[in-house]
């Protein structure tokens, strides 16, 4: 599976948007991007997955550049319950489902301050 | 809709004791089934995983056993638990489009 690169760290003021960044340089034709999300000491929350075209659901947009070397997941209005580790993860789909072998890294921790 | 169940939330277990985690899935028929391990201030370790009953596969050399005796129970179990054993554990299940993660359980191996 492909490797993400994600910066540690972020703040974001409440109400703003936050833009959380991600490169999978090495990322392969059938691998997909995931962000998931977890708040201290609870089981990471699914937010959203894209191959090639953006996507967007009730809680987030996933912008993935024309190469798919990068991605971004954007939080529009963030709130300070966004508080949170946020993973990026790219991999092809495992006997039909979408985790099986997926590794996760250390993710970014977004803080969003009031 | 599909729900998780994960137990116990904390556990304190001494040095050597055994250890039984158990996670079952409601809503869903054969899932792949998942036990993660989170070291404090790590990433996810993917442990265990199974894609039937009495499958499973294994992702590091470890203390730690999986079984799966039934389509939507995993159990995660350790004969002799050691200290580097502590950590935060989750089970994770997904079928075609859709996964999810439990609410997962804090060892503490003193």
């Amino acid at each position: 599976d492909a490797k993400t690169t994600q910066p540690p760290s972020m703040d974001c003021a409440e109400g703003r948007a936050a833009n959380l960044p991600c490169n999978h340089s090495t990322i392969s034709g059938n691998e997909y991007v995931y962000w998931y999300r977890q708040i201290h000491s609870q089981g990471p929350q699914y937010i959203i997955h894209g191959l090639k075209n953006n996507e967007t659901n009730e809680m987030a947009s996933l912008i993935i550049t024309e190469d798919r070397k990068s991605s971004t997941l954007i939080l529009p209005h963030a709130t300070l319950r966004d508080t949170a580790v946020y993973y990026c993860i790219v991999r092809a789909p495992h006997r039909g489902s979408t985790l099986g072998r997926l590794y996760f890294g250390r993710g970014t921790q977004l803080t969003v301050w009031p | 809709s599909q729900t998780i169940h994960q137990w116990p939330a904390t556990l304190v277990q001494p040095v050597g004791s055994p250890l039984s985690l158990e996670c079952t899935v409601e809503g869903t028929s054969n899932p792949n089934l998942y036990w993660y391990r989170q070291a404090a201030g790590r990433g996810l370790q993917l442990l265990f995983y199974s894609v039937g009953i009495g499958q499973i596969s294994s992702e590091v050399p470890q203390n730690l056993s999986a079984s799966r005796p039934q389509d939507r129970q995993f159990i995660l179990s350790s004969k002799k638990l050691l200290l580097s054993d502590s950590g935060f554990y989750l089970c994770a299940w997904s079928v075609i489009g859709h996964a999810a993660f439990g609410s997962g359980t804090r060892l503490t191996v003193v």
